[in-house]
């Protein structure tokens, strides 16, 4: 989940089980989400996305849950491989005529263990 | 192949001296946002452009400068370096300035400001 701090939380899995990674957001006018990989040395990877008229979106072994009552967005990784291992940053996306800004999360270390 | 390239990938400078990071992509993308990821804190937006000319502040504007006088090119200025300018920045491309497109990030330059 979220994490205020220089340590970011971190997710231990064994391989082949389901892996969960939540995120808070703080803008209740966002109206695109978005879950970011990113692996050592490397820019973060888009995921999947949800928009904020919608409550979950399926991607391929991925899942994204969107609850607007709690401003709470989780990423749900099926089958989890050691591919996997990365750190997990959630975004909102605020846009406007005349802004378009991106807010993300301080992230979620994923560790997999083979 | 569709990128976004950053230069230099990595930079060690003195508190003051001028520098520039330049930032390129080849998809045509009419959005591009620049991003400081410091530990703990995730991504956090310096700057964005919705288009030619068009130029926004993002979270951490302060000591940053940006121009957008072609489509291809977002370049970061700091005029006057100072040591907590040491980041990792990115620059992310996206096709449109409305939401729900996916960002495209570069892969990275390592600023140390001694």
């Amino acid at each position: 989940g979220e994490s205020v701090g220089l340590h970011l939380p971190t997710l231990s899995v064994q391989e082949g089980d389901n892996s969960i990674i939540n995120c808070a957001y703080s803008n209740s006018a966002s109206d695109y989400f978005i879950w970011y990989k990113q692996e050592s040395g490397k820019g973060p990877q888009f995921i999947i996305d949800i928009r904020s008229n919608m409550d979950k979106r399926q991607g391929q072994r991925v899942t994204v849950l969107l609850n607007k009552t709690v401003k709470h967005l989780s990423l749900q990784i099926a089958a989890t491989q050691p591919g996997d291992s990365a750190v997990y940053f959630c975004a909102e996306n605020w846009v406007s005529s005349d802004f378009n800004k991106f807010y993300f999360g301080s992230g979620t270390k994923l560790n997999v263990k083979p | 192949e569709a990128q976004v390239t950053q230069n230099p990938r990595y930079l060690i400078t003195v508190t003051g001296k001028k520098l520039t990071v330049t930032c390129s992509q080849n998809m045509n993308h009419e959005y591009m946002s620049w991003y400081r990821q410091d530990p703990g804190l995730g991504l956090r937006q310096i700057y964005y452009s919705m288009n030619v000319e068009v130029t926004d502040k993002g979270d951490v504007p302060e000591g940053y400068k940006v121009s957008r006088k072609e489509k291809r090119n977002f370049p970061l200025i700091l005029e006057s370096p100072s040591p907590n300018q040491t980041s990792l920045y990115f620059c992310a491309s996206k096709k449109g300035a409305g939401a729900f497109y996916e960002q495209y990030f570069g892969p990275g330059t390592r600023l140390t400001v001694t």
